[in-house]
């Protein structure tokens, strides 16, 4: 149980386009999940929290107008890189927390791997 | 604010060696602290978590037990494997604000046969 997926794993795309990344919990319904990004051996760095059905809330820096998120029901919540350029280019997790918050415990997708050209 | 400090890598080690990657955190309240790994292209795994003061975490032959007096919560293995190279990454998870995971940097590890 408690299964994370992403959707897609990876994409290629060209400067100035919009990428839609999907994160969905499978099997439990999420309160709330994350987005992270991950440079190359970096650690992850939480870019925002979402709350099904309200605005995400945003890390300090972290662009909202560019990474546009979206959770709509209790399991699906997507990232949308807008006119992404190469320094877009990253691992990008989502992660979510169960309505039964279990022990704080979140559950990690697999990740997708944006590259910008 | 809370934070993770775990040490840094690469850890270089032979098959069968004994493993121990130390971690400590601050924290204001008491969070659940946890254990990930990092396989190579792939998302984070959770390996162990505990929930409170003296709580022992194990799985796969991991285990790490929250130490509140020195606020540690250091990862060991007794022999590694080959197929334990990874990046292993401490975290806290607490409620700052809203809940949050705060993650350390990460320790890369490498088994060699």
């Amino acid at each position: 149980g408690a299964v994370v997926s992403q959707h897609p794993s990876w994409v290629i795309c060209k400067s100035g386009t919009s990428v839609k990344i999907e994160c969905r919990s499978l099997d439990f319904q999420a309160t709330t999940m994350f987005w992270y990004r991950q440079f190359p051996k970096q650690s992850l760095m939480l870019m925002a929290t979402s709350n099904e059905g309200s605005k995400a809330t945003y890390e300090q820096g972290v662009e909202k107008d560019k990474f546009l998120i979206n959770h709509a029901s209790l399991t699906l919540s997507t990232l949308t890189v807008t006119s992404a350029h190469p320094e877009d280019s990253s691992f990008y997790i989502c992660s979510a927390r169960s309505l039964a918050g279990l022990y704080n415990e979140q559950f990690f997708g697999p990740g997708t791997r944006l590259t910008v050209l | 604010g809370d934070s993770v400090t775990q040490m840094e890598g690469p850890v270089t080690l032979s098959e069968e060696a004994f493993l121990t990657i130390n971690c400590t955190y601050t924290a204001t309240g008491y969070p659940s602290l946890f254990w990930y790994v990092q396989y190579p292209g792939e998302g984070l795994q959770l390996l162990l978590k505990a929930t409170k003061a003296d709580d022992k975490g194990s799985n796969k032959g991991f285990e790490a037990t929250y130490r509140k007096e020195t606020t540690s919560f250091h990862l060991e293995k007794g022999s590694v494997q080959v197929s334990d190279s990874a990046v292993y990454f401490c975290a806290l998870s607490a409620n700052l604000g809203g809940f949050k995971t705060i993650f350390g940097a990460g320790t890369r590890l490498f088994v060699k046969a």
